[in-house]
């Protein structure tokens, strides 16, 4: 277990305006990894990093951007919120190329 | 297009009884693949993974079945007990620990 947080569990918030969602691990695992879930679409990756300096697209980063601030955080932003970013968002972190993806419990964003 | 879909979205078992959870997917390059538990506002949690050298991973009551030909894998559960009731997705990487692509997900439904 990676111990793997997020913030917030919940967010409401308005077409255009700017959110970041945070993500920290407690485990030190050197790769994290940003998904979204939609009902029926499984989880989705964003964006994914296997160390402090190495960001990575994922399937679906138009619309996103990520920061990797430390070893244990990883935050994800979006610049201009519109409605079809709503989704459940979850984290995971990982240690190594064999190592299994440790979630978070997800954040569920709304954007009206 | 999704290249690993769970074509039932939900199942409904009888407590004792064998849950099937059924995976098919698309990409000839996947040869580690996985299955996680998603409980409800919770992220999802890793259960048990198989690789292409192999047909078969038993864990406990879990087994994984791989059935490379057909492109297919099998999640087996025996028995199912009501605290089994969750979303099941399974994912599949080119090599374990990369990148992973998930199905939709099955929500089991163990009634006692």
């Amino acid at each position: 277990d990676a111990d793997v947080t997020q913030t917030p569990r919940n967010r409401i918030t308005k077409t255009g305006k700017r959110i970041m969602l945070e993500c920290s691990q407690t485990k030190g695992h050197d790769r994290m990894y940003w998904y979204r879930q939609d009902p029926g679409l499984g989880l989705r990756l964003i964006y994914y990093s296997f160390d402090v300096k190495d960001i990575n697209k994922g399937e679906i980063s138009d619309g996103y951007s990520v920061s990797r601030q430390a070893q244990a955080k990883f935050s994800l932003s979006l610049e201009s919120a519109i409605p079809n970013q709503t989704a459940l968002y979850f984290c995971a972190a990982a240690q190594g190329r064999g190592g299994t993806q440790y979630f978070g419990p997800g954040t569920r964003l709304t954007v009206l | 297009d999704q290249q690993v879909k769970q074509n039932s979205p939900s199942l409904s078992v009888q407590e004792g009884r064998i849950s099937i959870l059924n995976c098919d997917y698309t990409n000839s390059m996947f040869d580690y693949f996985l299955w996680y538990k998603k409980y409800p506002a919770e992220g999802p949690t890793f259960l048990i993974s198989i690789s292409s050298i192999k047909d078969k991973n038993e864990d406990g009551r879990f087994t994984v079945f791989l059935n490379k030909s057909a492109k297919h894998l099998s999640l087996h559960i025996v028995p199912s007990q009501p605290g089994d009731s969750a979303v099941y997705f399974c994912a599949a990487s080119e090599g374990a620990g990369n990148m992973l692509t998930f199905g939709g997900g099955t929500r089991l439904m163990v009634k006692p």
